[in-house]
């Protein structure tokens, strides 16, 4: 089973850039999953932000597209960045891994990274 | 985009009920829905993919059914645990998109 573990400030200043990274253990990064993005704003529901492989390839939400950079780093961990942040993009950041074999489904999670954007 | 409708938002219900929650997508996505349910201030929970198969360890009270742009989530037997927040996700095209969720409580 594979774990998954965010990691990152839990405070960010407005205009500044939301850095997260989600360390995979009891898998590798490099087998077939796509790895996921999705955050939740205060009592609120869950939007998507992105996903990506290990070869690189990815996929944003057009509606963040313009602020989002996902990453692969070394040592099975894969990164998020979020750039000109507001008091909007204030939420829980979930990492997820997305199987794609015959059907897409997110099958774990990390429990979650709360990231307040404040003065 | 394709919008994911649920309802009803929130039910309140008894344990033993049986629970039937609807997901309504704005175009067809053929079987490619998946239901999680969340309990607060946890990460969601995968329940149900490809619209029907069951996830390894979740109790078979949970079925879902549907095809195209109707789906429902299904909970024979309510017990105590299941109460909690579901959400239906599409994953037939991209971005993939979330249901605003329905809130299942204790009557």
């Amino acid at each position: 089973q594979v774990h998954l573990q965010e990691s990152g400030p839990g405070l960010v200043k407005p205009s500044g850039t939301l850095s997260l990274t989600c360390a995979v253990s009891g898998g590798s990064i490099s087998n077939s999953n796509w790895w996921t993005w999705v955050r939740q704003p205060p009592g609120k529901g869950l939007e998507w932000i992105g996903d990506i492989y290990h070869d690189g390839t990815t996929n944003y939400n057009p509606s963040l597209k313009s602020r989002v950079i996902m990453s692969i780093d070394n040592s099975n961990q894969f990164s998020l960045r979020l750039s000109s942040v507001t008091a909007a993009d204030t939420a829980v950041y979930f990492c997820a891994s997305t199987v794609s074999s015959n059907w897409a489904y997110l099958d774990n999670w990390g429990q979650g990274a709360l990231v307040t954007v404040s003065s | 985009d394709i919008q994911l409708t649920q309802s009803p938002s929130f039910l309140s219900a008894s344990v033993g009920d049986r629970v039937t929650i609807t997901c309504r997508a704005s175009q067809g996505i053929s079987s490619y829905l998946a239901w999680y349910q969340q309990k607060p201030g946890k990460a969601p929970k995968l329940q149900i993919y490809a619209a029907s198969t069951l996830q390894s360890g979740v109790p078979s009270r949970f079925s879902g059914s549907g095809s195209g742009t109707e789906f429902t989530l299904t909970i024979s037997s309510l017990q105590p645990e299941d109460f909690a927040t579901y959400y239906c996700q599409q994953l037939n095209s991209y971005p993939w998109t979330f249901g605003q969720g329905t809130k299942v409580e204790i009557k």
